[in-house]
């Protein structure tokens, strides 16, 4: 299993400007995971982090919106940069040791 | 097609229940199945892992149809407590991320 630190658990935001969510794993992990979740809605990748590259962005998601840091196997951010209200939902990260996903807490973003 | 499909829902049941969750992915490479839980507004936490040969767990039982890209969850005598909205989740592209279907929630009433 995996335990996940993730923060900050909610912030509200004005549009333009940029929020960086951070996310500790308690063990070393090859890739990190980062999902958003819109209201309602199941979760979406957004992208896959690794040590030591560039961050895997899936369709729809750009690394000049969301660019990812990567520094250590521990340890992942995600910044939603000039955010709008579009962007108002929750933002979880992942990891998958053992094949199974395990979830940080959750940030609950609202942009106003 | 979406790759992962599920019962749209809600299901309302009362307590006591049996209620069966459904599902459907498109990828037949797929390797890994899982059921989650989401409470609201809270991160989903997985509720079983689901195998080729089918797994129980308790009131929960997982079944899996490989040549019909099925999963299903059944859930007998449910509680109140099983209200929640339920994921069912795939293996994707990199063998670790996951694919997740859009959920079905449930609410049990007294």
């Amino acid at each position: 299993s995996a335990v996940i630190s993730q923060k900050p658990s909610r912030d509200i935001c004005q549009r333009g400007t940029s929020l960086t969510i951070q996310c500790q794993v308690d063990s070393q992990v090859t890739m990190m995971f980062w999902y958003r979740q819109q209201p309602g809605q199941s979760l979406t990748l957004i992208a896959t982090a690794n040590q030591g590259s560039e961050a895997t962005y899936e369709s729809g998601f750009v690394i000049d919106k969301f660019p990812i840091s990567r520094p250590n196997l521990t340890f992942s951010t995600l910044t939603v940069s000039n955010m709008s209200p579009e962007d108002s939902s929750i933002y979880l990260c992942s990891v998958g040791p053992g094949g199974r996903a395990f979830f940080g807490q959750g940030t609950r973003l609202t942009v106003v | 097609r979406k790759e992962v499909e599920q019962d749209p829902g809600p299901f309302n049941v009362p307590e006591g229940a049996t209620v069966a969750f459904n599902c459907t992915y498109s990828n037949s490479a797929s390797q890994s199945f899982f059921w989650y839980r989401q409470d609201c507004r809270k991160e989903p936490k997985l509720l079983m892992s689901v195998y080729s040969s089918g797994n129980e767990d308790g009131r929960f039982t997982a079944q899996l149809n490989r040549a019909s890209q099925y999963i299903s969850l059944l859930i007998r005598d449910s509680k109140l407590s099983d209200s929640a909205t339920y994921l069912c989740v795939v293996n994707g592209n990199y063998g670790q991320n996951f694919v997740f279907g859009p959920g079905t929630r449930l609410s049990v009433l007294p």
